[in-house]
């Protein structure tokens, strides 16, 4: 149990466009979802948290309105990257609060998305 | 300073050694401790999970937390190769909400 995919897994686009990322927990209903951003070598970094129904929380330095995020429902969560540029570039991750196997709790992590912008 | 320190390393070892990995932290209101698994270019996975102080032993895994010290370690006994991935720790101070990641040390266990 306890599984969260991300679609796509990889995306390449042009500088001004926007992508958007989306987050599924397949097995569980994830009443809250975060989406970290992680560069070569670098630790995660948690971007937002998002709950279902209501507006994220952004971290500070992180910019609600280039990195939208919504959470419809309780198991799909979305990321758009709004006007892309190449320092935009990374690897994103999503991951659900919920409940894994043996019962216990956890935040359960999407495969990623490479996003490269040219 | 940051909340939690990692060392990136790399780490090598050979087939059948044990792994120490270790994270120091600052934040006294952690209670919450994890290690993740992270394979190249994959999402991490959780490995275990402890909360407060103590030992928890999970097959070839054992995490070990010491809030007086504000350390935390991960044991891995008769290492594979295919435990060649880069280990983060994460912390959190109320469950599995807003965790805190170390940088992770990448591990390498040569055949």
């Amino acid at each position: 149990g306890a599984v969260v995919s991300q679609h796509p897994s990889r995306v390449i686009c042009k500088s001004g466009t926007s992508v958007k990322i989306e987050c599924r927990s397949l097995d569980f209903q994830a009443t809250t979802m975060f989406w970290y951003r992680q560069f070569p070598k670098q630790s995660l970094m948690l971007m937002a948290t998002s709950n279902e129904g209501s507006k994220a929380t952004y971290e500070q330095g992180v910019e609600k309105d280039k990195f939208l995020i919504n959470h419809a429902s309780l198991t799909l969560s979305t990321l758009t990257v709004t006007s892309a540029h190449p320092e935009d570039s990374s690897f994103y991750i999503c991951s659900a609060g919920g409940q894994g196997g043996q019962g216990h709790n956890g935040q359960f992590f999407g495969p990623g998305t490479r996003l490269t912008v040219l | 300073q940051k909340e939690v320190e990692q060392d990136p390393g790399p780490l090598s070892v050979p087939e059948g050694a044990i792994v120490s990995l270790n994270c120091t932290y600052s934040n006294s209101a952690f209670q919450y401790f994890m290690w993740y698994r992270q394979y190249s270019r994959k999402g991490p996975e959780l490995l275990m999970y402890t909360y407060s102080s103590g030992n928890k032993e999970d097959g070839r895994f054992t995490a070990q937390v010491d809030k007086s010290s504000k350390y935390i370690s991960l044991f891995i006994r008769d290492s594979q190769p295919s435990d060649s991935a880069t280990y983060l720790c994460a912390m959190s101070p109320t469950g599995f909400q807003k965790l805190v990641f170390g940088t992770g040390t990448r591990l390498l266990v040569s055949p």
